[in-house]
């Protein structure tokens, strides 16, 4: 499976944009980049994915480099409830379970 | 719509004993996962099911670890004997498909076990 990096943490202050970066230079074209996330004792629950074009749900927004071998997801204003893990992973044709690193964690200041 | 169901949500056990840990996945989802968290790691895939039958069992230690989903609805993961390594958190996870990339996994809160 190719891989992505994540920074281990991150800080941000309430009501302000936060943008995670994840790098994954070994994507293939077939690959689809998923974000999760997991509130703290809580099971993993989906954010968004995408495959090539940038992508917007009500909870945040994704943009996918043009040579796709990063993206960013961009919460655009971070209460405390967005306070994470959060995990960037890749999933492509065949294998279906997920393939999750350590992902970012994600802490945001009052 | 109701979410992935897991029971019991904390078990203590000691080594050398057996557990079992149970999964309702959400209605109609063909496919069920179960991972295991280690603490500060991230969820590894034990074993997948599409329907009643497994997809992919090649990460779970077949020595100790079993799994069934009988009539491809509910699913048990059973460790025995249990190891002091097995000490994690057990996550059952559903999709409503399987494959394509796109699909959804929809995750229960987990069964965090304790081994002493």
């Amino acid at each position: 499976d190719a891989k992505t990096t994540q920074p281990n943490s991150m800080e941000s202050n309430e009501e302000e944009p936060v943008h995670l970066p994840c790098n994954h230079s070994t994507i293939s074209g077939t690959d689809y980049i998923h974000w999760y996330r997991q509130l703290p004792s809580q099971g993993p629950e989906y954010v968004i994915h995408g495959l090539t074009s940038n992508v917007n749900n009500r909870m945040a927004s994704l943009a996918i480099a043009e040579d796709r071998k990063s993206s960013t997801l961009i919460l655009h204003r971070a209460t405390l409830r967005d306070a994470a893990v959060y995990y960037c992973i890749l999933i492509g044709g065949g294998a279906d379970g997920l393939t999750f690193g350590k992902g970012t964690h994600l802490i945001i200041q009052p | 719509e109701a979410g992935v169901a897991q029971s019991p949500r904390y078990k203590i056990i000691e080594k050398r004993q057996s557990v079992a840990f149970w999964c309702n996945p959400i209605s109609g989802h063909a496919t069920l996962y179960w991972y295991q968290q280690i603490l500060g790691q991230g969820p590894k895939l034990l074993i997948q099911f599409q329907n009643n039958g497994v997809v992919d069992d090649s990460q779970l230690p077949k020595d100790r670890f079993s799994a069934e989903r009988l009539k491809g609805v509910d699913s048990t993961l059973k460790i025995q004997p249990a190891k002091l390594e097995d000490s994690a958190v057990y996550l059952c996870a559903s999709s409503l498909f399987r494959g394509g990339g796109q699909e959804t996994q929809y995750f229960g809160p987990g069964t965090r076990l304790l081994v002493l």
